[in-house]
């Protein structure tokens, strides 16, 4: 058990639809960050808030957003929803920006677009 | 544009013969070097890492070694184990960066 929880393990919707993921990080890391991983695919990187900041945005699209609240758990938004959207969405946290890298996942929420 | 590179989607091993993992990169910016494993249903979990200061890393059955000329680096498992069977994913960053770099990742299979 990495500490990282995210919900919900799996999702159905429909395209068009919006979704919210959630993500609590590990008791006392301050970083959050999220990660797609479609069929086939590594693990891509959308953004990283570091105590309520942005600090990082990768390859996320612009219907997706995210924020970190005061209480350091995080929300991915995804809006508009497209079949290609399917993925399994990763929440990580660290304590701190990570210099070495390690960082700490979820057990992931299964995206299904249909 | 992928950074990172895992070539061999798959390998398969017997057990206690030694499972060799391969990563290629192109960033020479990259400073750190990861690896994760994962198993099914469940989020990848960090296994050693090596700093670009260095050509080798070791922990216990888990030696990563790293040619920077080359940028290649390679996880080295030695002796495998049934339970090694797992994906696994090679990352990279830069110091000055935050989000780490996968490779699309391999699946190992060691077999009694």
């Amino acid at each position: 058990d990495s500490g990282v929880t995210q919900t919900p393990k799996h999702l159905i919707t429909a395209t068009g639809q919006r979704v919210t993921l959630r993500c609590s990080p590990r008791s006392g890391d301050l970083s959050v960050y999220w990660y797609q991983q479609s069929l086939d695919q590594g693990l891509q990187f959308l953004i990283q808030y570091y105590n309520g900041e942005e600090r990082a945005k990768g390859n996320i699209l612009e219907r997706f957003s995210a924020q970190q609240f005061p209480d350091l758990h995080s929300e991915l938004n995804l809006s508009s929803l497209e079949l290609g959207d399917s993925a399994l969405y990763f929440c990580a946290s660290s304590v701190g920006s990570s210099v070495t890298g390690e960082l700490f996942f979820g057990e992931g929420s299964r995206l299904t677009v249909l | 544009d992928q950074q990172v590179k895992q070539n061999s989607p798959s390998l398969s091993v017997q057990e206690g013969r030694i499972s060799i993992l391969n990563c290629d990169y192109t960033n020479s910016m990259f400073d750190y070097f990861l690896w994760y494993k994962k198993y099914p249903a469940e989020g990848p979990t960090f296994l050693i890492s090596i700093s670009s200061i260095k050509d080798k890393n070791e922990d216990g059955r888990f030696t990563v070694f790293l040619n920077k000329s080359a940028k290649h680096l390679s996880l080295h498992i030695v002796p495998s184990q049934p339970g090694d069977s797992a994906v696994y994913f090679c990352a990279a960053k830069r110091n000055s960066g935050y989000a780490l770099n996968f490779g699309k990742g391999t699946s190992l299979l060691v077999t009694p």
